[in-house]
């Protein structure tokens, strides 16, 4: 079964540099989840997407913004990268309507040097 | 604002024992509760998705029960395996439309061969 594909796996920057991570959903899933995990934490919810429209946000930073596009594809894209940006970040689908189970993929280690 | 509490933090056990970790929810107005397994560095899996308008659902050696007015879910793992070594979390989104999860602190876990 096809699963939540983020890209890419690893990720290594600079402070200031910007970074872009990507998410394809599961086929039909029509809203989208980021979450950042630092080191030792649990997942905090970043921002989430339905219908390519922003439908909650969370502990989102100025320096990050996030989109969805047509084809139901997220990506985050971050900018002024800090040492503290380093994390494992994941993005999740869901399909509105169903039994609201969330799918997580693999996720993105971002490494901030 | 959805506080999810999970004991024990850590807990170690030899094969074979039969376990039971605990999650705790203060705003029992949830859609669902979804228990996770992550293994170091990676991604998270879905377990068991439990409906707020059922007890308990059960997968193989696993079985997750739910009680709303307690605002409690447990997960019981059954004759326990060193391929059960994770960390355990649990998570309920808030009853709304889009449903972002909010994660306990998680449980690690580690079975002695």
């Amino acid at each position: 079964a096809a699963g939540v594909i983020q890209s890419p796996r690893h990720l290594i920057k600079e402070k200031r540099e910007t970074a872009t991570l990507k998410c394809y959903p599961i086929p039909r899933h029509d809203t989208v989840y980021w979450y950042q995990q630092g080191p030792g934490q649990d997942p905090q919810f970043l921002i989430s997407f339905y219908e390519k429209m922003q439908s909650d946000k969370g502990s989102i930073p100025d320096r990050f913004s996030a989109q969805q596009f047509s084809d139901y594809h997220s990506e985050l894209n971050m900018s002024s990268l800090e040492l503290g940006d380093s994390a494992l970040y994941f993005c999740a689908s869901r399909e509105q309507g169903s039994t609201g189970e969330l799918f997580f993929g693999e996720g993105s280690r971002l490494t901030v040097l | 604002k959805q506080e999810v509490t999970q004991i024990p933090a850590a807990l170690s056990v030899p094969e074979g024992e039969n376990l039971v970790l605990n999650c705790s929810f203060t705003d029992s107005a949830i859609y669902n509760l979804q228990w996770f397994r992550q293994d170091p560095g990676k991604g998270l899996t879905s377990l068991l998705l439990i409906q707020s308008s059922q007890r308990e659902q059960t997968s193989g050696r696993l079985n997750a029960s739910l009680d709303k007015s307690s605002g409690r879910s447990t997960l019981y793992i059954a004759a326990s395996q060193p391929g059960d070594s994770a960390t355990y979390l649990c998570a309920a989104p808030r009853n709304t439309g889009f449903q972002k999860l909010v994660f306990g602190t998680g449980t690690r876990l580690l079975v002695s061969p």
